[in-house]
């Protein structure tokens, strides 16, 4: 069976602090994909980014950058300098291939930067 | 581009009316996807389409929920009679390939009294 683990709930930060959001997975799948969404305030589900299980290379957009190491089914994402508009709930997400496109989603976590 | 619409954006109904989600994907996508997020289940999936035929509707509550795709650029979810608990936000996303990126649309923000 296939499982994504937010652990943490809500995170509280200042403004400018660098923040990681954990995600571990379970999957027994060789071939997978993994999906950052994020959910700001108003509602909406925000794609992030998507990341096949063959390519571990870290991944820098700006102030995000994600940390994928199938050593320990983790793919960690990290807001550097961190900014009031960051201030969301942010959604880690497993797709596995083979089967028929069911997005696996996390608890989510809540992150909240406050000025 | 245009995004995945969803139609309406609020809904406020009584219970035991029938209350009709609408959803237009983006143009080319041939995956359809009805999710329903509450806090205490948090995201679920409802029900897929693929080329307009539901794949999999497993995760319908129960019979008083229903979904259809016409034609590739519309698809609707129905529930009739609507009761409290289906009180929730609906999302529709759409994709095109199997493990490719699903797109959310805005979402329909539903209470029934």
């Amino acid at each position: 069976a296939q499982k994504v683990t937010q652990a943490q709930t809500e995170i509280s930060v200042v403004e400018k602090e660098d923040v990681t959001l954990d995600c571990v997975y379970e999957t027994r799948d060789t071939t997978y994909y993994l999906f950052w969404y994020k959910q700001p305030p108003s509602g909406e589900l925000v794609f992030l980014i998507r990341r096949n299980s063959f390519d571990e290379q870290n991944e820098i957009s700006g102030r995000y950058s994600w940390n994928f190491q199938k050593s320990t089914s983790s793919f960690n994402f990290t807001i550097t300098a961190s900014q009031v508009v960051d201030s969301a709930v942010y959604f880690c997400a497993l797709i596995v291939s083979g089967g028929y496109n069911k997005l696996i989603f996390g608890a989510g976590t809540r992150l909240a930067v406050h000025p | 581009d245009a995004g995945v619409i969803q139609s309406p954006r609020h809904e406020v109904t009584e219970m035991g009316q029938e209350v009709t989600l609408r959803c237009k994907p983006i143009s080319g996508h041939n995956s359809l996807f009805w999710y329903r997020q509450t806090m205490m289940r948090g995201l679920e999936l409802l029900i897929y389409f693929n080329n307009n035929v539901p794949i999999d509707d497993s995760g319908m509550p129960e019979d008083r929920f229903s979904a259809k795709m016409p034609n590739a650029s519309f698809s609707t979810l129905k529930i009739q009679p609507s009761e409290p608990r289906d009180s929730a936000v609906y999302f529709c996303a759409s994709t095109l390939g199997s493990v490719e990126t699903q797109y959310f649309g805005p979402g329909t923000r539903l209470l029934v009294l």
